[in-house]
Order: structure tokens, then sequence, then C-alpha cells
């Protein structure tokens, strides 16, 4: 099963808000809530931001927020900083023998 | 406070063995809370799932590489890892370790090693 489908690159000015998206199919985030979302600068591993859709895990700005709406989840960040500027990749479990899917990745640039 | 290791070599040669360890440290392996997973990402691609451990021994598998893997688990070392045999220069990416918590549920991962750069060159 091939990857979940995410914008290539979206950017916004400080202060504004951008929202991610990630599609995938009922197979996967239609039916389940086992969606999370990553953030990785470069060079360093990912750091998980969302977990089972809307969950922030301690120590994530409240800045970060998730949703899900039929086959598509979405992250987005509010009050846009510097400091997020990097790679944004959602992830779903599947029913598929796969288990688990990641997104294509989001380049986010902070104008 | 948990944090994971991994290392092993960074060149493998194509039709090779390809061999990871990840250590834990800061808390015990053993955990029956806890999966231990590998995880990989192609330079300039997204994540793939390879598989993960449960500390008794039971694993999960990609299917797309279930015949060229094995993860294993050494518990008196607090230690898993992972080889992939007959590598291709596909399975160049750096390779990750990872914890997710046990449970259907909990399909995410909370703490990730710092990665390591795998390349297949001859």
């Amino acid at each position: 099963q091939s990857a979940l489908t995410q914008p290539a690159s979206m950017s916004g000015s400080p202060g504004q808000s951008i929202t991610i998206s990630c599609t995938g199919t009922s197979s996967d985030i239609g039916d389940y809530n086992f969606v999370s979302w990553y953030q990785q600068h470069p060079g360093k591993a990912p750091k998980l931001m969302i977990y089972e859709v809307s969950h922030r895990p301690s120590g994530v700005s409240n800045r970060f927020s998730g949703s899900k709406s039929g086959n598509t989840a979405s992250l987005t960040i509010s009050g846009l900083q510097a400091e997020d500027e990097a790679d944004y990749y959602c992830s779903s479990y599947t029913r598929s023998n796969t288990l688990c899917l990641f997104g294509t990745g989001t380049k986010v640039t902070v104008l | 406070q948990l944090q994971l290791q991994e290392s092993g070599p960074g060149l493998v040669k194509p039709s090779e063995t390809l061999s990871l360890t990840c250590t834990v440290s800061g808390g015990s392996i053993t955990s029956d809370d806890y999966y231990w997973a590998w995880i990989r990402q192609p330079p300039g691609k997204g994540p793939e799932w390879i598989g993960h451990i449960f500390y008794i021994g039971t694993t999960y598998y990609n299917p797309s590489l279930t015949s060229r893997l094995t993860i294993s688990v050494d518990t008196s070392k607090n230690q898993f890892s992972l080889k992939l045999s007959s590598v291709t220069a596909a399975d160049t990416a750096v390779y990750y370790c990872a914890k997710r918590r046990a449970g259907f549920n909990s399909w995410y991962f909370d703490l990730w090693g710092r990665g390591t750069l795998v390349s297949v060159s001859s």
C-alpha cells in the first residue's frame, strides 16, 4: 500500500495559521483514529507532535492541533513561528497487512 | 529518562546483510508497556515502518521486507537489533530505532533515536 498523500510544501508569514492535509483511504484514516503527526528539522529525528488524531504529548505547544474528516487528517499550526519551519509527516495505522503508513511529507516555510 | 541509540556499520556492500543495534538506556527493555521499533527514511523521502518487537520476542514486520528481515531482542544487554539481508541501493536510508506504547490503540512513536545513515554501495 502506498504512502499517505500530503502537499509537498506550504508557507506562511509569522503569526499566520496553516493547515496541512493528509489523505488516506477507508482502510486507514477513514476507519481508525490512529493518526499521528511528526515534525522533523534538517538532520534530526522526527518528533511526535500529535497522536490519536488530536492529542498533544506533554511539552508540545498548544499552537499545534489535529483533526480528521473522512479519509483526510489535518494538522493546524497557529501563530506560525520561525522555529516551526521543518518537514511534517503524518502517519496512520492501516488494516492492510502493512500495518503502519507514513505520509509523503510537507515542507513548511516561514516567510 | 529513556533514551535510544543506534549503532552499526555506515556502509554495506550490495547483496550483504545490514546489521544494526539499538541500545536502550534510562529504562528497561523488558517493560510490558512498550514495543521497540525500527523505522527508516531514504534520503529526501518520508519514513517507512520496518517492524517492531515486544521484549518476549513477538515480532511484527512490514510485509514488503519480511523475506529479508529479522528483528531480535537481547534483554541481558537492554538492546534490540535489526538484520536485513540481500541489500540493494534501495535500502540506503537513515535507520531509526523508536519506541511505541504496547496495545492496539497506540500506533504512534513517542521516542526516537538520533538515527544512523546506512549506505549500500560497493
